[in-house]
């Protein structure tokens, strides 16, 4: 089966960065995603990592090493906006099929 | 709009009443997932779709939930027999097969309260 660890909750300042770490446990890895929420709204994608390395997209970035089963996502110049949950999520292949689990998720809350 | 849609957005239900969900996901995508979420939680798998076919079903679902996707279009969600367990937001996402994105697009969800 597929586990996902990430924070629960993180606290962090208006206009400071903030990384947010996921590990995982899987059988046939494909690809790690990182998804935003508001509160009573829908995951939106934020970023994917299929190989090693950063990947850049404005204030987020995101990280994966395949070999450690870790990634992170980065989160820069931090707006009040950026309040919500952000969950990381693993593609693996599953009866030859692309299967997407989720991770707990890690709410972010930004302060003044 | 031609995001993913998902209607009811609400539901509330008395325990033992059968409710259905319906997801129309964006039409040129072939993969529909359902999944289940409770506060504070993740989204949880609950079945998987490429065209018509029904590939996958979550060992968490079970027998009182069927998932059906006539002609590989929109997908419903039927609940048997509800249970105050089942509260929780259902939420449908579509993926184009072949994309090496890993995006889901997700509706907005059907909110489920059993009383």
């Amino acid at each position: 089966g597929q586990s996902l660890e990430q924070p629960s909750e993180v606290t962090a300042v208006e206009g400071a960065i903030v990384q947010i770490n996921c590990t995982y446990q899987t059988s046939g890895f494909y690809g790690l995603s990182w998804y935003q929420q508001h509160d009573g709204g829908a995951p939106t994608f934020l970023s994917y990592n299929a190989l090693d390395g950063l990947e850049e997209t404005g204030r987020f970035s995101s990280f994966l090493s395949r070999s450690d089963s870790y990634g992170y996502l980065l989160l820069q110049e931090l707006q009040m906006k950026d309040s919500a949950s952000y969950f990381c999520a693993v593609s693996s292949l599953s009866g030859g099929y692309q299967k997407v689990t989720f991770g707990t998720g890690t709410k972010l809350q930004v302060i003044p | 709009d031609t995001g993913v849609s998902q209607d009811p957005r609400h539901k509330i239900t008395k325990r033992g009443q059968n409710v259905t969900f319906r997801c129309d996901p964006i039409s040129e995508h072939n993969r529909l997932y359902w999944y289940r979420q409770t506060l504070g939680q993740g989204p949880e798998f609950l079945t998987y779709f490429q065209n018509e076919a029904q590939l996958e079903k979550s060992r968490l679902l079970s027998d009182r939930f069927s998932a059906e996707r006539p002609k590989g279009s929109f997908s419903t969600l039927e609940i048997q027999r509800t249970e105050q367990g089942d509260s929780a937001m259902y939420l449908c996402a579509s993926s184009q097969g072949g994309q090496s994105t890993g995006e889901l697009f997700f509706g907005e969800g059907s909110r489920l309260t059993v009383l």
